[in-house]
């Protein structure tokens, strides 16, 4: 079974400031890795996803992530947000080949002027 | 890219009705489509997998009668709510995935406010 783990609930930010949102996941098989934004009362936008090749994933609107095997983890990054960036981050693993997809908890990224 | 639409985006019943919730990918086939509920403040929980011409797979804890999920075409899949009542009120989200791509990769419809008064 997979697991995933966002260990921020909440992370508020001033305007312009690095940030980073935490992921780890736990499988025993070879997983499809995905962050997902979620502004109030939406659905949910693929940010970015890594399905294999180069650890270092560019997403939109300025995300990146990178793969990190050996600590199974897949933190979100960006060098510098916006007050727009304000929202909820999910990440989620769907094992390859498999179908179902496991959502963390989710992060409330709160940037602040 | 892909786009999943859901209808209606908000819908608001009495205690006793059904409500059908559509869940639509506009630009591709979706063999599979998920539905998701999720509660203010909380991550998405899955429901229920919904096979094009096949019976649906629900998750565990989660009432079939209760939850009928139909998906009569490639393109379309319901969810109806029967009998809703008050604790069935939450946001309501399918995704569908492209039949076409290997990448496993979801796409989401923006979601069904549904409140059972």
């Amino acid at each position: 079974a997979q697991s995933v783990t966002q260990l921020d609930s909440q992370v508020p930010v001033f305007e312009e400031a690095p940030v980073e949102l935490r992921c780890n996941y736990s499988s025993s098989v070879s997983v499809y890795l995905f962050w997902y934004v979620q502004y109030p009362n939406q659905g949910l936008q693929l940010l970015l996803k890594y399905l294999s090749g180069s650890t270092l994933v560019k997403g939109i609107n300025g995300f990146e992530a990178e793969f990190n095997k050996s600590q199974t983890s897949f933190h979100l990054r960006k060098p510098s947000v916006h007050i727009s960036d304000t929202a909820e981050y999910f990440c989620a693993v769907t094992p390859g080949g498999g179908f179902k997809t496991i959502f963390g908890a989710g992060t409330r990224l709160f940037v602040k002027a | 890219g892909a786009v999943v639409s859901q209808h209606p985006s908000r819908v608001i019943c009495k205690s006793g009705t059904s409500v059908k919730i559509e869940c639509r990918s506009l630009d591709f086939q979706a063999t599979t489509m998920f539905w998701y509920r999720q509660f203010p403040k909380q991550s998405l929980m899955l429901m229920a997998t919904s096979n094009e011409g096949s019976k649906a797979t629900y998750e565990q804890g989660v009432e079939k009668d209760k939850f009928l999920i139909n998906h009569a075409s490639l393109t379309l899949s319901t969810l109806t709510v029967t009998s809703a009542h008050p604790e069935d009120s939450s946001f309501y989200i399918c995704s569908a995935r492209d039949r076409a791509s290997y990448t496993d990769t979801q796409y989401f419809g923006p979601g069904t406010r549904l409140t059972v008064l």
